[in-house]
């Protein structure tokens, strides 16, 4: 158990639909980062931020986005679902910008 | 370029040593992860090289030579609930922090 916490554990839900997916990260842990992880893809950089500010993007697509709270826990919402986004969500924490710990995930199906 | 390259899939026999390689082509890796990960599971943290050598964590070794741009994984006293996912990550930091993974590489252990 890496003290990452992420709900729901699974998410079944239709094309078109809006979903928030929810992290807390480790006791202590300023940084948090979501991860995308589909059969074809692997596990694919989405979005950092660090003590509430975005620090990094990668290959976010515009229809999601993400925050972080001031008790430091992050969503991620996806909207506009397709196909395609059917993949399990990763979420990690760091203290700072070291090494990531992750948390279970949650899987998404979209039907 | 970014690109991280491991073998797809790798067979070993319980209690052998096995090693899994990566290379990568790099531009702003400023050190080198490796990720065990169960089908269906989070990613696990297994070490971290920073600076060229050999690190040694119990079972598991780490290698790292930057000038070549490659890496390994050393898993020694193989056990059958080694069977996993193996992901060579590069991580990217300044001002913020990411990790760039390879798809992975799957490795069996049969008796």
């Amino acid at each position: 158990d890496s003290g990452v916490t992420q709900t729901p554990k699974h998410l079944i839900t239709a094309t078109g639909q809006r979903v928030t997916l929810r992290c807390s990260p480790r006791s202590g842990d300023l940084s948090v980062y979501w991860y995308q992880q589909s059969l074809d893809q692997g596990l694919q950089f989405l979005i950092q931020y660090y003590n509430g500010e975005e620090r990094a993007k990668g290959n976010i697509l515009e229809r999601f986005s993400a925050q972080q709270f001031p008790d430091l826990h992050s969503e991620l919402n996806l909207s506009s679902l397709e196909l395609g986004d059917s993949a399990l969500y990763f979420c990690a924490s760091s203290v700072a910008f070291d090494t990531q710990y992750f948390g279970p995930g949650t899987r998404l199906t979209v039907l | 370029g970014q690109n991280i390259d491991q073998p797809t899939e790798m067979t070993a026999t319980e209690g052998a040593i096995v090693q899994i390689n990566c290379t990568y082509q790099t531009s702003g890796f400023n050190g080198l992860f490796w990720y065990q990960q169960h089908a269906g599971e989070a990613p696990t943290f297994l070490s971290y090289n920073v600076l060229d050598g050999l690190e040694e964590k119990g079972r598991f070794s780490s290698f790292l030579s930057r000038s070549k741009g490659y890496s390994y994984l050393l898993l020694k006293e193989l056990q059958m609930k080694d069977s996993a996912s193996y992901l060579c990550a590069g991580g990217v930091s300044g001002g913020y922090n990411k990790l760039i993974f390879g798809a992975g590489t799957r490795l069996a252990v049969h008796p």
